[in-house]
């Protein structure tokens, strides 16, 4: 089976960086995305990794270790409206979908 | 463009009603699927589909039906509603469904059983 492990919750400042970490466990592995979600909305796509080594989008990069089965999204320059929820989510060979973590929340305070 | 589109937003149901939660897509995609997501929770898959006339189950697929009859269409049916449906259920859908790929969410059914 799969299987995917986030922390639950991490809090911040604004103009802080911070780093939200996910580990997995699977079996012919593909790659690894990341989803935020604000409170109440749609999940959107923010990035993928299919190779080891960090993928940098604005403010958003994120990073995969296959040896590690381990990757991390980091934020920089936190802002307010980065508060919201963080998932992962593997792919993997036999497996037809994406498989989700539960999510890290991040609360940005001011 | 108006991306995944789902209806209801918002439902009540008694338990033992039985309902359909209408889902449509304009991107062409192939892939296209159903989750539930409990409070605090992540996204569970109910059912999936690869394409037209094909669906197969998900993690979650008990007291849910799918159908598939066109790319743009994947309904999910629920019969005998009971309370631990109570969820907020998101339709979703992707060219392609293990790679990199986007998946689009439509905007989310909240569903209450009582």
């Amino acid at each position: 089976g799969q299987s995917l492990e986030q922390p639950s919750e991490v809090t911040a400042v604004e103009g802080a960086i911070v780093q939200m970490n996910c580990t997995y466990q699977t079996s012919g592995f593909y790659g690894l995305s990341w989803y935020q979600q604000h409170d109440g909305g749609a999940p959107t796509f923010l990035s993928y990794n299919a190779l080891d080594g960090l993928e940098e989008t604005g403010r958003f990069s994120s990073f995969l270790s296959r040896s590690d089965s381990y990757g991390y999204l980091l934020l920089q320059e936190l802002q307010m409206k980065d508060s919201a929820s963080y998932f992962c989510a593997v792919s993997s060979k036999g497996y037809s979908t994406l498989t989700f973590g539960k999510g890290t929340m991040l609360l940005v305070s001011p | 463009n108006a991306g995944v589109t789902q209806t209801p937003k918002f439902r009540i149901l008694k338990i033992g009603q039985s309902m359909t939660l209408q889902c449509t897509q304009d991107m062409n995609h192939n892939y296209m699927y159903w989750y539930r997501q409990d409070p605090g929770m992540g996204l569970k898959l109910i059912y999936y589909s690869v394409g037209a006339g094909i669906t197969d189950k998900g993690e979650v697929p008990n007291g849910y039906n799918v159908s598939r009859s066109t790319t743009e269409d994947f309904p999910l049916r629920l019969e005998l509603a009971a309370p631990s449906q109570t969820s907020v259920y998101f339709c979703a859908s992707s060219y392609q469904g293990n790679s990199g790929n986007t998946i689009y969410f439509g905007e989310g059914s909240w569903l209450t059983v009582v």
